[in-house]
């Protein structure tokens, strides 16, 4: 099976500070995304990535970064962490860029609240 | 601009019915794919079906079926005797052929009772 999986369940962190999250997959999947999930507004894309070191902005870049030096890890960074990035962030991961979309298989997240 | 809405954000029924969750969009593209994604209460989302827009027939998976009207722009979901394990939050996402990044809905809050 297929298995994402994420640093952190749950993390509290302060505005201002600096934030990682982490994600790893065990598939040898190219593509990897990163996700925020809110209430009434679904999934949004944030970034993602479809080989090591290149990255793609998504939706709502806005205040995040991301890290892939490695096929197998994608990281979310927080910068600055400001209180309307408290949300639930997921990860993802696809198999390959070809045509055809492969299923994405989603880690179990991180509910981050900044305070 | 791709956009997905998820008019239901909640329902509720009973164990054994059946229940069919809305989905529209809204593409200029014609070939695209569809999908409905389940995320059980504190655990990872799950792939439930796809759909090729380019196939006329209905895709199904067991009790899970979809609804797929290309000209109405509507995909809906449709779970036969439902159990209590269907009990999740149901997305609806989209896909642009040769792209590889999701567009959500909203998302519908499905409760089986006993």
């Amino acid at each position: 099976d297929v298995k994402v999986t994420q640093s952190s369940r749950y993390l509290v962190k302060r505005t201002g500070e600096k934030v990682f999250l982490e994600c790893v997959q065990d598939m040898d999947h190219e593509n990897m995304f990163w996700y925020r999930q809110d209430p009434g507004l679904g999934l949004r894309l944030i970034y993602f990535s479809y080989d090591v070191k290149m990255k793609e902005k998504g939706d709502i870049p806005e205040g995040y970064s991301v890290s892939r030096e490695k096929k197998e890890r994608f990281s979310l960074i927080l910068e600055s962490a400001s209180t309307n990035q408290t949300s639930m962030y997921l990860c993802a991961s696809s198999l390959s860029t070809s045509g055809s979309p492969d299923t994405q298989y989603f880690g179990p997240g991180t509910r981050l609240t900044v305070l | 601009a791709q956009t997905v809405t998820q008019s239901q954000p909640e329902m509720s029924v009973q164990e054994a019915e059946t229940v069919t969750l809305s989905c529209t969009y809204d593409t200029s593209e014609n070939n695209y794919y569809l999908f409905w994604y389940k995320q059980p209460p504190s655990r990872q989302m799950i792939l439930v079906i796809r759909q090729e827009a380019y196939k006329q027939q209905n895709a199904t998976e067991n009790r899970f079926s979809v609804n797929f009207q290309k000209a109405a722009k509507s995909f809906s979901l449709k779970i036969s005797d439902s159990q209590l394990g269907d009990t999740a939050m149901y997305f609806c996402a989209f896909m642009i052929q040769g792209a590889q990044k999701l567009v959500f809905g909203q998302g519908t809050r499905l409760t089986i009772n006993p």
